[in-house]
């Protein structure tokens, strides 16, 4: 079955990086375009990256544009987000999701990060 | 920037009718919106209902509906049971590769 299993969440200090990974299993990864969303605590779900089934593009909602950058590397069926010049805003838990009919058909369980001093 | 609206709360009674929306700032939604629907429960991730429109994800019962109504995404929940009481998320692809999603509705079953 499909699986996401997100990782690299911690706590980091404002202005810091912090790099995520998705490692998914039970499925053609190399077929399917991949998410990043997030939640703040208490607060509703947020698009944070898009990336093409083949890494060919990427796009982000303006408030994380170049701060963050999602890439993945097909032939380990990996997803990552970097994670740059972080602020107390970005705490959130981050899932990662399958695309497919523009749906995000399956999600992970999420990884949790905090920017606190 | 676009905004995507839903309604912050509802409450249906037990066996009710409820219908969510999803509205944009921009103006009407429609299917080339590819509207979806995810439950969520506080703790958890989220559950996707709903793709395009009104199609309904694998296991989904059929007491969820998915429609266009008045210019606006809805799910419509017929025959409300208690395991409904959730949030509710929908999303909207504006083109070129963005998503939007609304606020989210918290749904009371009482």
């Amino acid at each position: 079955q499909v699986q996401l299993v997100e990782s690299g969440g911690g706590v980091v200090q404002p202005g810091g990086s912090l790099r995520l990974s998705c490692e998914t299993s039970g499925f053609k990864f190399s077929d399917y375009g991949m998410h990043w969303v997030r939640q703040a605590p208490g607060k509703g779900l947020e698009w944070v990256a898009f990336i093409r089934f083949d890494g060919s593009n990427q796009y982000y909602p303006d408030s994380v544009k170049g701060r963050f950058t999602v890439s993945r590397d097909n032939s380990k069926k990996t997803l990552f987000l970097q994670m740059s010049s972080l602020r107390a805003g970005d705490t959130a838990m981050y899932f990662c999701a399958r695309i497919a009919d523009n749906t995000f058909d399956f999600w992970g369980q999420g990884t949790l990060v905090t920017v606190s001093s | 920037q676009t905004v995507v609206t839903q309604e912050s709360s509802l409450s249906v009674s037990p066996g009710g009718t409820i219908t969510l929306t999803c509205a944009l700032s921009s103006g009407s939604v429609s299917t080339g919106h590819w509207p979806s629907w995810y439950q969520q429960t506080p703790g958890q991730s989220p559950r996707t209902l709903m793709s395009r429109t009104n199609i309904r994800s694998s296991g989904v019962p059929d007491r969820f509906s998915g429609s266009i109504l008045e210019n606006k995404a809805a799910l419509t929940i017929t025959g409300a049971q208690a395991d409904d009481e959730d949030i509710y998320y929908c999303v909207l692809y504006l083109g070129s590769g963005i998503w939007v999603f609304g606020g989210g509705t918290k749904v009371t079953v009482l």
